[in-house]
């Protein structure tokens, strides 16, 4: 059975860094694609950002409104995808949630998503 | 930036179809797909490159495509399917965008 685990969320100030893991576990991690969505209280989803595989050179592409703050990184050998998350402001909060993406067929799997609250 | 304009609610009766819209400039040439997200929960994946249906998906979902447009729709709905649902697809620089997201509601 697929798995995705989102750990790592919690209370940060403004101006602060956090970084969230994803665990993921039922299927070969090292061959998929991965992405961050996320979703502020009461709003829409908004993408993050995605990290590609290994035969893919493990680029990876961000959203304008995170693109210089946000890093995302895997670890294949951990079956674990992170989100380096620095200067965050009051507008990253969100719950955030990691996907499994298998290009043109989607985002089929999703992690139940942990919450960043960025506030003083 | 690129954007994804969808209905903000759609309302239907039990048994009746629901269509919700997404229009934007590059869907001619993305693909778009769907999700379903309800309260509290992750979003699912319901359409797939414009009209693929995942497995376990019902067969009243069903998605089309015409223009800078595309349809999900929804025939014979049940009150399970009361949910926001968000079409997402790629500007022409392969960065991707969710629409704004429609709240079905079943009346």
């Amino acid at each position: 059975e697929v798995q995705l685990v989102e750990s790592g969320g919690g209370l940060v100030q403004p101006g602060g860094s956090l970084r969230l893991s994803c665990a993921a576990s039922g299927f070969t991690f090292s061959d998929h694609y991965m992405d961050w969505v996320r979703q502020a209280p009461g709003k829409g989803l908004e993408w993050v950002g995605r990290t590609r595989n290994k035969a893919n050179s493990y680029t990876t592409e961000y959203a304008a409104s995170v693109k210089g703050r946000f890093t995302i990184s895997r670890d294949d050998s951990k079956n674990s995808l992170y989100l380096q998350m620095n200067s965050l402001k009051t507008e990253d909060t969100a719950v955030y949630y990691c996907a499994r993406e298998l290009g043109d067929l989607g985002r089929d799997y999703w992690g139940q998503g942990t919450l960043v609250t960025v506030s003083s | 930036s690129y954007e994804l304009t969808q209905p903000p609610s759609v309302s239907v009766s039990p048994g009746q179809t629901a269509r919700i819209t997404c229009s934007g400039d590059a869907l001619p040439e993305q693909y778009a797909y769907w999700y379903q997200q309800k309260p509290g929960q992750a979003p699912v994946l319901v359409i797939y490159k414009d009209s693929e249906r995942p497995s376990g998906i019902p067969e009243r979902f069903s998605g089309s495509s015409s223009g800078t447009t595309v349809t999900l729709t929804i025939s014979g709905v049940q009150a399970e399917d009361e949910a926001d649902y968000y079409c997402q697809s790629a500007d022409s620089s392969g960065t991707y965008v969710f629409g704004t997201g429609t709240k079905v509601t079943v009346l």
